[in-house]
């Protein structure tokens, strides 16, 4: 079992829906990170929490720390939100980051 | 400010050479990682830098390698190629800190095949 599990792991949305992206870890974290990565590879950092909810234009990131479960929500999605959306916890023990298998999202008009 | 670059990005080896890819982090950051990334495994941290030191270290063969400059610039080196070495190797930089639960930002990777 992946100490950073991913759900669902492709999606496929009409242009306007509302999107939510799942993360269960096993592991205690310092910190847990949301990366988007768009065809051809680079990856932007999207969010970094330890705690609560944060908010970013159309994306909204939220951490449940007892439950160990964090989501990605996506609102009034557009094509170009389409990528693969990774989530990465920072390990508490050893520091290194553990990343989830990436979700493949696309949002047709 | 300029963000994180990598070269080469793309680089074509065959089995047994070596090959050293080159990372410059953002201006002011002190601390750099480098991933790899495949198909099959996803993305694998490798090991990361802070101050010339290597902090932090992943499960790969010692065949993987990698240092830093005093300009904080980084190499990392895998020698005796071989065909699963294929792969995206990213590398990413973060602000100063004791703690490498900071922000990661991205180089846009460097894209190796081995034949």
């Amino acid at each position: 079992k992946n100490e950073v599990e991913q759900s669902p792991q492709n999606l496929t949305a009409q242009e306007g829906e509302f999107i939510t992206i799942n993360c269960s870890y096993s592991v205690g974290i310092s910190a847990l990170h949301w990366l988007q990565q768009h065809p051809g590879g680079g990856i932007v950092s999207l969010f970094m929490l330890s705690s609560g909810k944060k908010k970013h234009g159309r994306l909204i990131a939220t951490i449940n720390i007892q439950e160990k479960h964090s989501s990605l929500h996506i609102t009034a999605s557009h094509p170009r939100d389409s990528a693969v959306y990774i989530c990465a916890a920072t390990s508490r023990n050893t520091d290194k980051l553990i990343f989830g298998t990436g979700t493949r999202l696309q949002v047709f008009p | 400010k300029a963000g994180v670059t990598q070269t080469p990005r793309y680089l074509i080896k065959t089995r047994g050479q070596q090959v050293t890819l080159s990372c410059s982090p953002i201006s002011g950051h002190r601390s750099v990682s480098w991933y790899q990334q495949t198909p099959g495994q996803g993305l694998q941290f490798l090991f990361e830098y802070f101050s010339e030191t290597q902090r932090n270290k992943g499960n790969f063969p010692g065949r993987f390698s990698g240092r830093q400059f005093s300009n904080s610039r980084s190499e990392m080196n895998v020698s005796t190629l071989e065909l699963g070495d294929s792969a995206l190797y990213l590398c990413a930089s973060s602000p100063t800190g004791t703690k490498t639960y900071n922000e990661q930002f991205f180089g846009p990777g460097t894209r190796l095949t081995v034949l």
